[in-house]
C-alpha cells in the first residue's frame, strides 16, 4: 500500500526554467509535508517543508504547494540549475509523537540541462 | 562539525552470515532512525528509537535488530533471517519535539549480500 507516490520517476528540465515535481498522497492523517534532495551515495538533505495548516511555502528558489482537498503537494524551482539536479523525494508524517516516521514516495530523478 | 556517520560505506557479507551496521551522531538529537532504500522505491522505515533502552518496529522490522544503549549510537544488525538484505541503509536523527526539526541523514552504508 504505496501511501505517498511520486508517478513521475523522472524529469528533464532547462537550466533556467521551472521544475515542477509532483507528489500525491491517499492518508487523510498526514498532516506535515516534506521534500529531500538527494545525490548518489549520499544521504538525503532537507529541502523544504510545509504544515497542513498552510497551502504553501516557500524559501529561495523553491515553494511548496499543498492541496489537501486534492491530497496533493507539489514542488517548484525556480529557476533550475544544473546543480539541482538529484533525485527529490516528498515525505509525510502524522505528527504528533509519529513525527520522524516519515512515510516516502519512490523519488522523481530531475535533471537539469545546461 | 556536527553530524551523522554511518560507517562503512560499503560493506561485502555472504548468504547466512548476520552483519551490524554502525551509526553514530553528535548532533546531542533524542531520537534516531534506520530506513532501507531500494532501487525504485523510497525508503522504508525499519526501526527507531526515540529515547535511550527503548525502540520501535518500523514497517519492514523482520530479519533486522536493533539496540540503544548510548544516545549517540543506534546500530541495526542484518540478521540471517532478512530475505532480501542487499540494499542501501540509511540512519537518521531529529529532536523529537519539533516540527520545526527534520531529519538529518547520514551518508549511508552499501551493504552486498552474494
Amino acid at each position: 500500500d504505496q501511501q505517498v507516490k511520486q508517478n513521475s520517476p523522472s524529469l528533464s528540465v532547462q537550466e533556467g526554467r521551472i521544475s515542477i515535481l509532483n507528489c500525491d498522497y491517499t492518508n487523510s492523517m498526514f498532516d506535515y509535508f516534506l521534500w529531500y534532495k538527494k545525490y548518489p551515495a549520499e544521504g538525503p538533505t532537507f529541502l523544504i517543508s510545509i504544515s497542513s495548516i498552510k497551502d504553501k511555502n516557500e524559501d529561495g528558489r523553491f515553494t511548496v504547494f499543498l492541496n489537501k482537498s486534492a491530497k496533493h503537494l507539489s514542488l517548484h524551482i525556480v529557476p533550475s540549475q544544473p546543480g539541482d539536479s538529484a533525485v527529490y523525494f516528498c515525505a509525510a508524517t502524522a505528527g504528533g509523537t509519529s513525527y520522524g516516521k516519515l512515510t516516502f514516495g519512490q523519488g522523481t530523478i530531475l535533471t537539469v540541462h545546461p | 562539525d556536527g553530524g551523522i556517520t554511518q560507517s562503512p560505506k560499503y560493506l561485502f557479507r555472504k548468504e547466512g552470515q548476520n552483519v551490524t551496521l554502525s551509526c553514530e551522531q553528535n548532533l546531542n538529537h533524542d531520537a534516531m532512525y534506520w530506513y532501507r532504500q531500494d532501487p525504485g522505491q523510497g525508503l522504508r522505515l525499519i526501526y527507531y528509537s526515540q529515547i535511550v533502552n527503548d525502540f520501535q518496529k518500523g514497517d519492514i522490522a523482520e530479519g533486522y535488530s536493533v539496540s540503544r544503549e548510548k544516545k549517540e549510537s543506534f546500530p541495526l544488525t542484518v540478521t540471517s533471517a532478512q530475505k532480501n538484505p542487499t540494499a542501501f541503509y540509511l540512519c537518521a536523527s531529529s529532536i523529537l519535539s519539533s516540527y520545526n526539526s527534520p531529519l538529518h541523514f547520514g551518508n549511508g552504508t552499501r551493504l552486498t549480500v552474494t
